[in-house]
Protein backbone atom coordinates (compact mmCIF):
# COMPACT_ATOMS: atom_id res chain seq x y z
CA UNK A 1 0.00 0.00 0.00
CA UNK A 2 1.25 3.55 -0.83
CA UNK A 3 1.64 5.43 2.30
CA UNK A 4 3.65 8.21 3.98
CA UNK A 5 4.71 6.56 7.73
CA UNK A 6 5.37 8.64 10.84
CA UNK A 7 6.33 7.51 13.91
CA UNK A 8 5.84 7.80 16.56
CA UNK A 9 1.97 8.90 16.86
CA UNK A 10 2.00 9.78 20.18
CA UNK A 11 4.77 11.92 21.99
CA UNK A 12 5.52 13.26 25.48
CA UNK A 13 9.50 14.54 26.32
CA UNK A 14 10.72 17.07 28.14
CA UNK A 15 12.55 20.54 27.50
CA UNK A 16 15.80 19.90 26.16
CA UNK A 17 15.74 16.45 25.28
CA UNK A 18 17.03 15.36 21.88
CA UNK A 19 14.26 13.79 20.00
CA UNK A 20 13.61 12.36 16.49
CA UNK A 21 10.32 12.00 14.45
CA UNK A 22 10.74 9.60 11.87
CA UNK A 23 9.18 9.86 8.04
CA UNK A 24 9.01 7.35 6.12
CA UNK A 25 7.62 7.05 2.34
CA UNK A 26 7.06 4.15 -0.52
CA UNK A 27 6.31 5.83 -3.37
CA UNK A 28 9.53 6.68 -4.73
CA UNK A 29 8.95 10.61 -4.30
CA UNK A 30 11.35 13.29 -4.95
CA UNK A 31 9.49 15.75 -2.68
CA UNK A 32 9.43 15.21 0.81
CA UNK A 33 8.14 18.17 3.58
CA UNK A 34 7.17 18.56 7.23
CA UNK A 35 4.76 20.62 8.27
CA UNK A 36 3.04 21.51 11.72
CA UNK A 37 -0.24 22.39 12.62
CA UNK A 38 -1.55 25.06 15.63
CA UNK A 39 -4.77 25.61 16.49
CA UNK A 40 -6.17 29.06 14.94
CA UNK A 41 -2.46 28.83 12.27
CA UNK A 42 -3.52 26.01 9.95
CA UNK A 43 -0.21 24.05 8.98
CA UNK A 44 2.78 25.51 7.95
CA UNK A 45 5.55 24.27 6.57
CA UNK A 46 8.59 23.62 8.24
CA UNK A 47 11.26 21.98 5.95
CA UNK A 48 11.29 20.42 2.74
CA UNK A 49 13.41 18.56 0.32
CA UNK A 50 13.33 18.69 -2.67
CA UNK A 51 15.81 15.02 -3.29
CA UNK A 52 18.14 13.01 -1.50
CA UNK A 53 20.91 15.73 0.09
CA UNK A 54 18.52 18.07 -0.82
CA UNK A 55 16.96 20.34 1.87
CA UNK A 56 15.41 24.21 2.75
CA UNK A 57 14.23 25.67 4.96
CA UNK A 58 10.12 26.63 4.94
CA UNK A 59 8.31 28.97 6.82
CA UNK A 60 8.91 28.06 10.08
CA UNK A 61 12.42 26.28 10.61
CA UNK A 62 14.01 27.95 14.30
CA UNK A 63 14.57 25.00 16.36
CA UNK A 64 14.30 22.55 13.76
CA UNK A 65 16.29 20.11 11.46
CA UNK A 66 16.07 17.60 8.71
CA UNK A 67 18.37 15.14 7.14
CA UNK A 68 17.27 13.67 3.62
CA UNK A 69 20.55 10.66 3.33
CA UNK A 70 17.90 8.78 1.33
CA UNK A 71 15.09 9.18 -0.89
CA UNK A 72 12.47 7.33 1.22
CA UNK A 73 13.36 8.76 4.51
CA UNK A 74 13.13 12.65 5.93
CA UNK A 75 13.66 12.34 10.16
CA UNK A 76 12.92 15.95 11.65
CA UNK A 77 15.03 16.57 14.23
CA UNK A 78 14.43 18.30 17.42
CA UNK A 79 18.03 19.01 19.20
CA UNK A 80 16.83 21.01 22.28
CA UNK A 81 12.78 20.98 22.21
CA UNK A 82 10.73 23.54 23.96
CA UNK A 83 7.06 24.09 24.91
CA UNK A 84 6.43 26.05 22.48
CA UNK A 85 7.11 22.94 19.67
CA UNK A 86 4.67 20.86 21.23
CA UNK A 87 2.65 20.61 17.94
CA UNK A 88 0.88 18.54 15.54
CA UNK A 89 3.27 17.35 12.82
CA UNK A 90 2.94 16.03 9.58
CA UNK A 91 5.24 14.26 7.15
CA UNK A 92 3.83 15.04 3.46
CA UNK A 93 5.68 13.55 0.08
CA UNK A 94 4.93 13.67 -3.79
CA UNK A 95 6.35 13.56 -6.95
CA UNK A 96 8.53 16.89 -7.71
CA UNK A 97 6.84 17.90 -10.73
CA UNK A 98 3.77 20.22 -11.11
CA UNK A 99 0.19 18.52 -10.34
CA UNK A 100 1.74 16.02 -8.07
CA UNK A 101 -0.96 15.43 -4.96
CA UNK A 102 0.26 15.73 -1.67
CA UNK A 103 0.38 12.18 0.31
CA UNK A 104 0.55 13.10 3.74
CA UNK A 105 1.47 10.88 6.90
CA UNK A 106 -0.93 9.88 9.86
CA UNK A 107 0.44 13.07 12.27
CA UNK A 108 2.56 13.24 15.53
CA UNK A 109 1.49 14.80 18.36
CA UNK A 110 4.22 16.37 20.63
CA UNK A 111 3.61 17.64 23.68
CA UNK A 112 6.67 19.31 25.75
CA UNK A 113 6.69 19.86 28.86
CA UNK B 1 4.55 36.06 -0.25
CA UNK B 2 1.19 34.09 -0.14
CA UNK B 3 -1.32 34.06 2.43
CA UNK B 4 -4.90 32.50 2.67
CA UNK B 5 -7.75 33.31 4.98
CA UNK B 6 -10.56 31.53 6.35
CA UNK B 7 -12.93 33.77 8.19
CA UNK B 8 -15.00 31.26 9.68
CA UNK B 9 -13.66 29.28 12.52
CA UNK B 10 -16.95 27.13 13.12
CA UNK B 11 -19.57 26.33 11.11
CA UNK B 12 -22.53 24.12 11.61
CA UNK B 13 -25.05 22.96 9.49
CA UNK B 14 -27.80 20.03 9.74
CA UNK B 15 -27.60 16.28 7.93
CA UNK B 16 -28.80 16.74 4.81
CA UNK B 17 -28.34 20.32 3.80
CA UNK B 18 -25.60 22.48 2.45
CA UNK B 19 -23.38 24.76 3.50
CA UNK B 20 -20.25 27.45 1.86
CA UNK B 21 -17.18 27.84 3.59
CA UNK B 22 -15.35 30.48 2.78
CA UNK B 23 -11.70 31.20 1.47
CA UNK B 24 -10.04 34.19 0.43
CA UNK B 25 -6.05 34.32 -0.80
CA UNK B 26 -3.96 36.45 -1.99
CA UNK B 27 -1.30 36.07 -4.41
CA UNK B 28 0.79 38.20 -7.44
CA UNK B 29 0.91 35.28 -9.37
CA UNK B 30 -1.46 34.71 -12.29
CA UNK B 31 -1.49 30.85 -12.14
CA UNK B 32 -1.58 28.57 -9.33
CA UNK B 33 -3.53 25.96 -7.37
CA UNK B 34 -6.39 26.11 -4.83
CA UNK B 35 -7.59 22.85 -2.60
CA UNK B 36 -10.16 22.00 0.33
CA UNK B 37 -8.43 19.69 2.74
CA UNK B 38 -10.57 17.86 4.88
CA UNK B 39 -9.32 16.76 8.44
CA UNK B 40 -11.72 14.46 10.57
CA UNK B 41 -10.70 13.39 14.08
CA UNK B 42 -8.71 10.64 13.28
CA UNK B 43 -6.53 13.60 11.97
CA UNK B 44 -5.87 12.03 8.51
CA UNK B 45 -5.25 14.71 5.98
CA UNK B 46 -8.04 13.92 2.78
CA UNK B 47 -7.97 16.16 -0.18
CA UNK B 48 -11.49 16.94 -1.30
CA UNK B 49 -11.44 19.09 -4.49
CA UNK B 50 -8.80 20.78 -6.12
CA UNK B 51 -8.70 23.36 -8.80
CA UNK B 52 -6.37 25.22 -11.21
CA UNK B 53 -6.54 28.71 -11.46
CA UNK B 54 -6.35 28.60 -15.58
CA UNK B 55 -9.25 27.01 -15.67
CA UNK B 56 -12.43 28.79 -15.95
CA UNK B 57 -14.70 26.16 -14.88
CA UNK B 58 -15.29 25.11 -11.18
CA UNK B 59 -14.25 22.05 -9.70
CA UNK B 60 -16.79 19.43 -8.60
CA UNK B 61 -16.66 15.85 -6.55
CA UNK B 62 -19.57 14.29 -6.10
CA UNK B 63 -21.27 16.28 -3.13
CA UNK B 64 -18.60 19.11 -2.92
CA UNK B 65 -17.77 22.16 -5.27
CA UNK B 66 -16.25 25.07 -5.22
CA UNK B 67 -16.97 28.78 -5.95
CA UNK B 68 -13.68 30.20 -7.48
CA UNK B 69 -13.71 33.83 -8.08
CA UNK B 70 -10.26 34.64 -9.59
CA UNK B 71 -10.87 38.25 -9.49
CA UNK B 72 -11.85 38.50 -6.35
CA UNK B 73 -9.12 35.73 -4.95
CA UNK B 74 -11.89 33.92 -3.26
CA UNK B 75 -12.59 29.61 -3.31
CA UNK B 76 -14.88 28.61 -1.45
CA UNK B 77 -16.05 24.96 -0.74
CA UNK B 78 -19.59 24.22 -0.99
CA UNK B 79 -21.35 20.54 0.68
CA UNK B 80 -24.41 19.44 -0.46
CA UNK B 81 -26.63 16.86 1.26
CA UNK B 82 -24.00 17.55 4.19
CA UNK B 83 -23.98 13.76 6.01
CA UNK B 84 -22.37 13.27 9.82
CA UNK B 85 -19.61 12.26 8.18
CA UNK B 86 -18.71 15.55 6.60
CA UNK B 87 -17.75 16.42 10.43
CA UNK B 88 -14.48 17.78 10.55
CA UNK B 89 -11.89 20.63 10.17
CA UNK B 90 -11.65 21.81 6.53
CA UNK B 91 -8.19 23.91 5.00
CA UNK B 92 -8.54 26.27 2.19
CA UNK B 93 -4.67 25.54 0.63
CA UNK B 94 -2.58 27.37 -1.70
CA UNK B 95 0.19 26.33 -4.28
CA UNK B 96 2.19 28.38 -6.69
CA UNK B 97 2.77 26.80 -10.06
CA UNK B 98 6.15 25.62 -9.83
CA UNK B 99 8.21 23.83 -12.38
CA UNK B 100 10.02 21.59 -9.93
CA UNK B 101 8.90 21.91 -6.49
CA UNK B 102 6.48 19.15 -5.76
CA UNK B 103 3.58 20.89 -3.90
CA UNK B 104 3.96 23.54 -1.60
CA UNK B 105 1.43 24.67 0.21
CA UNK B 106 -0.22 27.43 2.14
CA UNK B 107 -2.58 26.90 4.39
CA UNK B 108 -5.32 28.57 5.88
CA UNK B 109 -6.20 28.66 9.52
CA UNK B 110 -9.11 25.87 9.40
CA UNK B 111 -12.76 25.77 9.61
CA UNK B 112 -14.46 23.17 12.34
CA UNK B 113 -17.79 22.01 10.32
CA UNK B 114 -20.55 20.87 12.62
CA UNK B 115 -23.30 18.18 11.28
CA UNK B 116 -25.78 17.94 13.34
CA UNK B 117 -28.51 15.30 12.72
Amino acid sequence: EAQVTQNPRYLITVTGKKLTVTCSQNMNHEYMSWYRQDPGLGLRQIYYSMNVEVTDKGDVPEGYKVSRKEKRNFPLILESPSPNQTSLYFCASSFERNNSPLHFGNGTRLTVT
Amino acid sequence: AQTVTQSQPEMSVQEAETVTLSCTYDTSESDYYLFWYKQPPSRQMILVIRQEAYKQQNATENRFSVNFQKAAKSFSLKISDSQLGDAAMYFCAYSRLQETSGSRLTFGEGTQLTVNP
